[in-house]
């Protein structure tokens, strides 16, 4: 069992939009602008896309947007790519001083 | 380029100890900290710890303190993950990853290639 929720699997169209959501609690999404998203395709170490909520480090497209609302976490693709289908996790600090992990989102395009 | 080199898969027995390295390529290895993150056989991404190879201090997730020990050697800029007795239940991939800022604890922007442990009789 994750300590952050995030659904099992999506799906889109290419081109169209996909939002990927990561629920946790106020001890760790609640408490902290301290989120980060990763892509992970088969046989591959992740990739961070986004830091801190919503910042995309450099060399990622800005089709991957983040966003927090109270205990929740959302990541948004936009203008969806075959080369987007992979797996996505969300991370978060806590107020214990470490750091959990989603159960990981499968996203097929 | 920044890059973190881990060691090479390793088969253990139970009860065997291990230890893996993560080497850095370059960036300048005391200005980040290096995380460790387990990936089970087809399973999602676990945080097991950080160190800040300046002076090793270590902070491990609850579900991985006194299993396993998280170490770094400044001078060869190295990190280390070891384990005193391996269960069947650490087989995994395990990956090193370098910390974006220096007190950064959750965002990983270098990762290494992950080390397969697998632990079977």
């Amino acid at each position: 069992q994750s300590d952050l929720t995030q659904p099992p699997s999506v799906s889109g169209s290419p081109g169209q939009s996909v939002t990927i959501s990561c629920t946790g609690i106020t001890s760790d999404i609640g408490s902290y602008n301290r989120v980060s998203w990763y892509q992970q395709s088969p046989g591959t170490a992740p990739k961070l896309l986004i830091f801190e909520v919503s910042n995309r480090p450099s060399g990622v497209p800005a089709r991957f947007s983040g966003s927090k609302s109270g205990n929740t976490a959302s990541l948004t693709i936009s203008g969806l790519q075959a080369e987007d289908e992979a797996d996505y996790y969300c991370s978060s600090f806590t107020t214990s001083s470490f750091v959990v992990f989603g159960g990981g989102t499968k996203l097929t395009v | 380029e920044v890059r973190l080199v881990q060691s090479g898969a390793e088969v253990r027995k139970p009860g065997e100890s291990l230890k893996i390295s993560c080497k850095d390529s370059g960036y300048g290895f005391t200005n980040y900290r290096i995380g460790w993150v387990r990936q089970m056989p087809g399973k999602g991404l676990e945080w097991m710890g950080i160190i800040d190879p300046r002076d090793s201090d270590t902070r491990y997730s609850p579900s991985f303190y006194g299993q396993v020990t998280m170490s770094a050697d400044k001078s060869i800029s190295a990190a280390y993950l070891q384990w005193s007795s391996l269960k069947a239940s650490d087989t995994a991939i395990y990956f090193c990853a370098k910390s974006r800022t220096p007190w950064e604890l959750n965002a990983f922007d270098v990762w290494g290639q992950g080390t397969m442990v697998t632990v079977a009789s």
